[in-house]
């Protein structure tokens, strides 16, 4: 069945970075943008960038431009959303998310999501 | 940026009542409008794309509607697996991509 499966909880000290993985399975990966998607403790949903996973190209929230970098590996079908400089606003979890249409169309339209994976930033 | 309000933030309601939620976009947004349920410890999951769109495997007691500005989502008759919160999130154009609303909590009276 269509899944993604994301990489497991990470505990980070302030101003360290963080890799989070999200592998797709069960469809073909390089057909559907991939968003991710973060929910810090007690607040809301805040989108954080969308990669085209086979060409690469990536669109960031401005809130994040220079301290997110996503990436793609299309052999092993797994997206890659790496946050740098990281700081204690950062504690979330963090999903990724398949867009809902065919490339090159962009619904922002999240239908299948990654189970989430926890970051804590502590010192 | 396009800010994205919703009412109420919480509600109460009794099993098999009718429930509505507003959305409201700081400027047009056309229908670029989606819903989604989340539940503790889960995976959000979306209901309605394209403002009234239901997406697959979706129960038809769930709604939208509205363009514009203006929207709505609707549960005809609220179940005990109801029970979640709920957000609106729209679509802009890049750079400024998706923005989510603040979200409804929807709890069993």
């Amino acid at each position: 069945q269509v899944q993604l499966v994301q990489s497991g909880a990470e505990v980070k000290k302030p101003g360290a970075s963080v890799k989070v993985s999200c592998k797709a399975s069960g469809y073909t990966f390089t057909n559907y943008y991939m968003h991710w998607v973060r929910q810090a403790p007690g607040q809301g949903l805040e989108w954080m960038g969308i990669i085209n996973p086979s060409a690469g190209s990536t669109s960031y929230a401005q809130k994040l431009q220079g301290r997110v970098t996503m990436t793609t590996d299309t052999s092993t079908s797994t997206v890659y959303m790496e946050l740098s400089s990281l700081r204690s606003e950062d504690t979330a979890v963090y999903y990724c998310a398949r867009d809902l249409f065919l490339i090159p169309a962009a619904s922002y339209a999240f239908d299948i999501w990654g189970q989430g994976t926890m970051v804590t930033v502590s010192s | 940026d396009i800010q994205m309000t919703q009412s109420p933030s919480s509600l109460s309601a009794s099993v098999g009542d009718r429930v509505t939620i507003t959305c409201q976009a700081s400027q047009d947004i056309s229908n670029y409008l989606n819903w989604y349920q989340l539940k503790p410890g889960k995976a959000p999951k979306l209901l309605i794309y394209g403002a009234s769109n239901l997406e697959a495997g979706v129960p038809s007691r769930f709604s939208g509607g509205g363009s514009g500005t203006d929207f709505s989502f609707t549960i005809s008759s609220l179940q005990p697996e109801d029970i979640a919160t709920y957000y609106c999130q729209q679509y802009d154009t890049l750079p400024r991509g998706a923005t989510f609303g603040p979200g409804t909590k929807v709890d069993i009276k």
